[in-house]
């Protein structure tokens, strides 16, 4: 399996604060995703990064930021938690882009309410 | 733009019958990837398979096949002989220069497999 820790797994939080939702990894690999799953939309992308302190937004990027400081963290924030951003949140790697290699490996994923 | 339909919403089969998954897909680039991810009632994503668009040839893999064509941008997923075990959430995803090479997810295919 693919070295790819979320944290924290769940979390439950009120509107209106910050959250913030890590994922590390131990592979190496260039490019990172957080994609969020919502019911009756399969997995959006959220935001990506291509290398250390480059990253772009992704389809649903409104609401949250994103930092990547060292190769193995890309870290995901939700600035003002709203209700709507309850999802479950899921970080992937990627080794390459656009080879054979393009495969993306997926973290067990972090569960989020926003009550 | 890039497009993954998956028009089956729900699937419901005994076991022992075979079922296809259906993937349609859209996209400008000529050279793009094509994906098949599988969700468990666990919840983790498990790659699958990963098709290049210059790679018509069919696979095999044990109960698992792929028909890719490019001809009506279709991939799609055939399961033999179903079994309960591959009741689960399957998710088609298409890679490519327009999306940055992030995966770009349809809205998932739910298959039960009964007793």
């Amino acid at each position: 399996d693919a070295g790819i820790t979320q944290s924290p797994r769940h979390k439950v939080t009120e509107t209106g604060t910050p959250v913030t939702l890590r994922c590390h990894q131990t592979e190496n690999h260039r490019y990172m995703y957080w994609y969020r799953q919502d019911p009756g939309h399969g997995l959006r992308l959220i935001h990506y990064s291509y290398g250390v302190k480059d990253t772009d937004k992704g389809e649903v990027s409104d609401g949250y930021s994103v930092s990547r400081s060292k190769t193995e963290d890309f870290l995901l924030t939700l600035e003002s938690a709203t209700s709507s951003q309850t999802s479950v949140y899921f970080c992937a790697i990627s080794e390459s882009l656009g080879t054979a290699n393009t495969e993306a490996f997926f973290g067990q994923g972090t569960r989020l309410t926003v009550v | 733009a890039q497009k993954v339909t998956q028009a089956q919403t729900e699937i419901s089969v005994v076991e022992k019958e075979d079922v296809t998954l259906d993937c349609v897909y859209e996209t400008r680039d000529t050279t793009y990837y094509l994906f098949w991810y599988k969700q468990p009632p666990s919840g983790e994503l498990v790659f699958l398979i990963r098709r290049n668009s210059f790679d018509e040839q069919n696979e095999i893999s044990g109960r698992y096949s792929w028909n890719f064509q490019k001809s009506t941008s279709s991939f799609n997923f055939t399961i033999t002989a179903s079994q309960v075990v591959d009741s689960a959430v399957y998710f088609c995803a298409l890679s490519g220069s327009a999306s940055g090479y992030a995966l770009n997810f349809g809205k998932g295919t739910s298959l039960l497999v009964t007793p």
